[in-house]
């Protein structure tokens, strides 16, 4: 049971680029989301979804997209990476509304 | 306007003490739920603890409780014989029923703790 997994655990990217952040889970949890980390700011809601098929805009959702064609990944792209999105990522997922399972983090870095 | 707010950015104490983190919520909604996460140096975020609005009891979770004061809306962490291993970030979390499972986070304290 590997919990919530993260792919890649860092990377450097240039500015205009694209990529996607993978995440994966084993627990047959519905709802699944993607937060980013900056310093001073705390963890902030990009997307989220509450099943196969489905997703949602958080709070800061502007420059990426998302995807959640099987119940355990939810993929998140940067379609022209700028040095704004310079941050950590976390997934997590959960079961019900309580607690919510993280990941270890995506390092990404735009330069 | 913040829902989550963390006032102290850093804390200290010393092995073996209690110390309490500060955290204030703003909400409408009667029925929200009320997180704890800890995040050591190595970056993972770890669940501590949690509260929900219609609890009556403060939660306990071995050596940490949550000072819930509905009124103040306030949910301290109070953190009981404090531990070398204790020393990193921890944030405070709410869940509002009108976001469904979406969480918001406070900005967080550094928690460091010195023998």
């Amino acid at each position: 049971n590997a919990g919530v997994t993260q792919t890649p655990k860092f990377r450097v990217l240039k500015t205009g680029q694209s990529m996607t952040l993978l995440c994966a889970q084993d627990m047959n949890h519905e709802y699944m989301y993607w937060y980013r980390q900056d310093p001073g700011m705390g963890l902030r809601l990009i997307h989220y979804s509450v099943g196969e098929g489905t997703t949602a805009k958080g709070e800061v959702p502007d420059g990426y997209n998302v995807s959640r064609l099987k119940k355990q990944n939810f993929l998140l792209g940067l379609e022209s990476a700028a040095p704004s999105q310079t941050s950590v990522y976390f997934c997590a997922s959960s079961l019900d509304s309580y607690e919510q399972y993280f990941g270890p983090g995506t390092r990404l870095t735009v330069t | 306007a913040q829902k989550i707010t963390q006032t102290q950015p850093g804390m200290f104490v010393q092995e073996k003490e209690a110390v309490t983190l500060d955290c204030t919520y703003d909400t409408s909604d009667q029925s929200y739920g009320l997180f704890w996460y800890k995040q050591p140096s190595s970056g993972e975020m770890i669940f501590l603890i949690y509260q929900g609005s219609y609890d009556e009891q403060n939660a306990t979770e071995g050596r940490y409780s949550l000072n819930f004061q509905k009124a103040r809306k306030s949910a301290n962490l109070v953190i009981s014989a404090s531990q070398l291993g204790d020393s990193a970030m921890y944030f405070c979390a709410m869940r509002e029923r009108a976001g469904f499972q979406k969480l918001v986070f406070g900005t967080g304290t550094r928690l460091l703790v010195s023998p």
